[in-house]
């Protein structure tokens, strides 16, 4: 148990639909990213939230669409992805201050056909 | 996000052996990490450096925050099957993002 909870673990969706990623965090952190990961390639940061706020956005294409609703929780909204979209999905959640490491879930595995 | 560079990119040892690995970046950083991710989960903090020249073990694992900040290694003594996976450096100067290797995949025969 990684006191971060992603669901589903795996996602296979067409082009044209919308799903959202869901992740919880049991460990009373108060900040939450997703990170995406693609063979070979190093996590990609995408979005961070602190205390609620969105505090950083990096280029992230807008079918992909945050949202954070409290400190436990983080969503991620997909809409019209492309097959490129396909990866690992990784929320991660630390306690605020920047030397805290982060603690990640085990991932939302998406397949986009 | 700043590029690391991590090396080697794979390994295949026999059990008992020793492992090093490690990971350098052209800027500095003020914070370098170490995780493992197994098959189908998410990495796994293994240790944390916070200072220059900082060496911190974890059981069979010991990893140094190089001196002049822009480098890290980490060492894995006595190698086991269940060290199977791919281990990554993580580095931040400040702010919230990490910056991450591409992995070394670490492969253990008993």
């Amino acid at each position: 148990e990684t006191g971060v909870t992603q669901t589903p673990r795996h996602l296979v969706m067409g082009m044209t639909n919308k799903k959202s990623l869901k992740c919880e965090q049991h460990l009373g952190h108060n900040a939450m990213y997703w990170y995406k990961q693609s063979a070979k390639k190093p996590l990609e940061l995408m979005f961070v939230y602190s205390l609620e706020e969105r505090v950083e956005n990096n280029s992230v294409p807008s079918r992909f669409s945050p949202e954070c609703p409290n400190s436990s929780h983080l969503f991620l909204h997909l809409h019209t992805l492309q097959p490129e979209d396909s990866a690992l999905y990784l929320c991660a959640s630390s306690q605020e201050g920047t030397d805290s490491p982060l603690h990640f879930g085990n991932g939302t595995r998406l397949t986009v056909t | 996000g700043q590029q690391l560079n991590q090396s080697p990119q794979s390994m295949f040892i026999q059990e008992g052996e020793d492992v090093s690995m490690n990971c350098t970046s052209s800027s500095i950083f003020n914070t370098w990490l170490w995780y493992k991710q197994d098959p189908g989960e998410g990495p796994v903090l293994l240790i944390a450096l916070y200072k220059a020249g900082e060496l911190t073990s974890n059981g069979r694992l010991t990893a140094q925050f190089g001196i002049t900040r822009k480098d890290s290694f980490l060492n894995i003594s006595a190698s086991i099957p269940s060290d199977v996976g791919i281990y990554f450096c993580a580095g931040r100067y400040s702010g919230y993002a990490l910056n991450f290797g591409k992995g070394t995949s670490l492969l253990v025969t008993p």
